[in-house]
């Protein structure tokens, strides 16, 4: 069975600073990797997803993805956060194959904005 | 605006009434998905659907029923079954379980009064 793994249930970084969210995934095939953002109280919206090609992938709101296969990880990151992406983070991992497979979600990490 | 919408926003029951969360889609998905989230515990499912009139639990389903009538809808019953049932509840869909993106509506918050 797929999981994923976030291992920083907090994070707090300043305006302007450099961001990087760590996800790990456990699935013995090619992963589907997403990542959502969610404000409070609302549904979670999609920032990327990686399917398969290039490992680097764009996102909306400038959020960039890695996908390293020999580390089982697809950390998002980006480059320069602002006040408005303070908010819970989601890294998901769907099957590759037709079936009754599930999407499943880590426990997030929510990121906190200082001035 | 094509979009998935989950009604009410907020719901409050009594212990020991059952109560139905309602979602409908009108993306032309066929996959739905309830999702139950919690402070730390990230999302988990509930129950999932691929195509109308078939269903399956997920990782909690105990306490919960669902029905697939229409592919535009997937309601949620939350039972007197159900121990612990004040959580937010999300309702997703995508075009095909597992191999696609999915879209969430804005989640009903159910507090047990």
């Amino acid at each position: 069975a797929q999981s994923v793994t976030q291992p920083d249930i907090h994070i707090t970084v300043s305006e302007g600073a450099s961001l990087e969210l760590r996800c790990n995934y456990s699935y013995g095939a090619t992963p589907y990797l997403f990542w959502y953002v969610q404000s409070p109280g609302q549904g979670l919206q999609l920032l990327l997803k990686y399917f398969s090609g290039d490992t680097l992938v764009q996102g909306i709101k400038g959020f960039e993805a890695e996908f390293k296969r020999s580390q089982s990880s697809f950390n998002l990151r980006k480059p320069s956060v602002h006040w408005s992406d303070a908010a819970e983070y989601f890294c998901a991992v769907g099957a590759s194959n037709f079936g009754n497979e599930k999407l499943t979600f880590g426990t997030g990490t929510r990121l906190t904005i200082i001035p | 605006d094509g979009g998935i919408t989950q009604s009410p926003k907020y719901l409050f029951r009594k212990e020991g009434q059952n109560v139905t969360l309602s979602c409908e889609q009108n993306l032309n998905h066929d996959a739905m998905y309830w999702y139950r989230q919690d402070p730390g515990q990230g999302l988990r499912l509930i129950y999932y659907s691929q195509i109308v009139n078939d269903f399956q639990k997920g990782d909690i389903a105990e306490g919960y029923s669902v029905s697939r009538e229409k592919k535009e809808s997937f309601p949620l019953t939350v039972t007197s079954a159900q121990k612990n049932p004040t959580a937010f509840y999300l309702c997703a869909s995508s075009r095909r379980q597992g191999r696609t993106e999915a879209f969430f509506g804005q989640g009903t918050r159910l507090t047990v009064v």
